[in-house]
């Protein structure tokens, strides 16, 4: 199973509203990021938020990190039909001597106009 | 533009031929990555090379293999092609070996007929 989970798989809301996804992981991190991924396109770097921080800001976006439930969220404010693309977050994971980064599955969100 | 470059953007070939894929990473960058990403399975890992040799390895498979260049370029050679290998093949590069913010390259959409 995938260290980092998104939840919900994809979210539905109109532009002006608020988008909140979640991912779960299992194991201790030094970080965790989220990266969008427009569709067909490569991901791009969102934000990279350490285990020692609680939260991030970054213009529209949130994210925090919760170490003792494992969980971390991300909100994106005022949404716009741009942001209509894919999310993930990914977390470090040691393994087989290295460090490497463990994606999760994604969440799908649309903005509609 | 994240400063990788993939060739080439598509690739249509028949099952049972092989294929290489390119990846140039970005200026500086030690590591390369690559992933898999099918609609029924996500962003999977497939093998990372760090300054010219294997770092970590992933879900590959045997008829997978890659190599990075003392130009730190790396190619993807996919044999014995299956239906099941239609994909998008990501490359992404981060400057060490860790599990820092990686840089995606715009992808190579393989299709096998």
């Amino acid at each position: 199973s995938q260290q980092g989970e998104e939840d919900p798989q994809a979210l539905s809301i109109q532009e002006g509203e608020n988008a909140t996804m979640n991912c779960s992981y299992k194991t201790s991190i030094n970080n965790l990021q989220w990266y969008r991924q427009n569709s067909g396109r490569g991901l791009v770097h969102l934000i990279l938020i350490r285990s020692n921080e609680r939260e991030k800001h970054s213009g529209r976006l949130r994210v925090t990190l919760d170490t003792s439930k494992k969980s971390s969220s991300l909100l994106i404010t005022a949404s716009r039909a741009a942001d209509t693309a894919s999310y993930f977050c990914s977390t470090d994971m040691f393994s087989g001597g290295y460090n490497k980064l463990i994606f999760g599955a994604g969440t799908r969100l649309a903005v509609h106009p | 533009d994240s400063g990788v470059t993939q060739t080439p953007k598509h690739l249509i070939t028949a099952t049972g031929q092989r294929v290489t894929l390119r990846c140039s990473p970005r200026s500086g960058d030690l590591s390369v990555y690559w992933y898999q990403q099918s609609l029924d399975q996500g962003l999977q890992f497939l093998i990372q090379y760090y300054n010219g040799e294997e770092r970590a390895k992933g879900n590959i498979l045997e008829r997978f293999s890659a190599q990075q260049f003392p130009d730190l370029h790396s190619e993807l050679n996919l044999s014995s092609l299956e239906l099941g290998d239609s994909a998008l093949y990501f490359c992404a590069s981060s400057g060490g070996g860790g599990a820092e913010t990686q840089y995606f390259g715009p992808g190579t959409r393989l299709l096998v007929l």
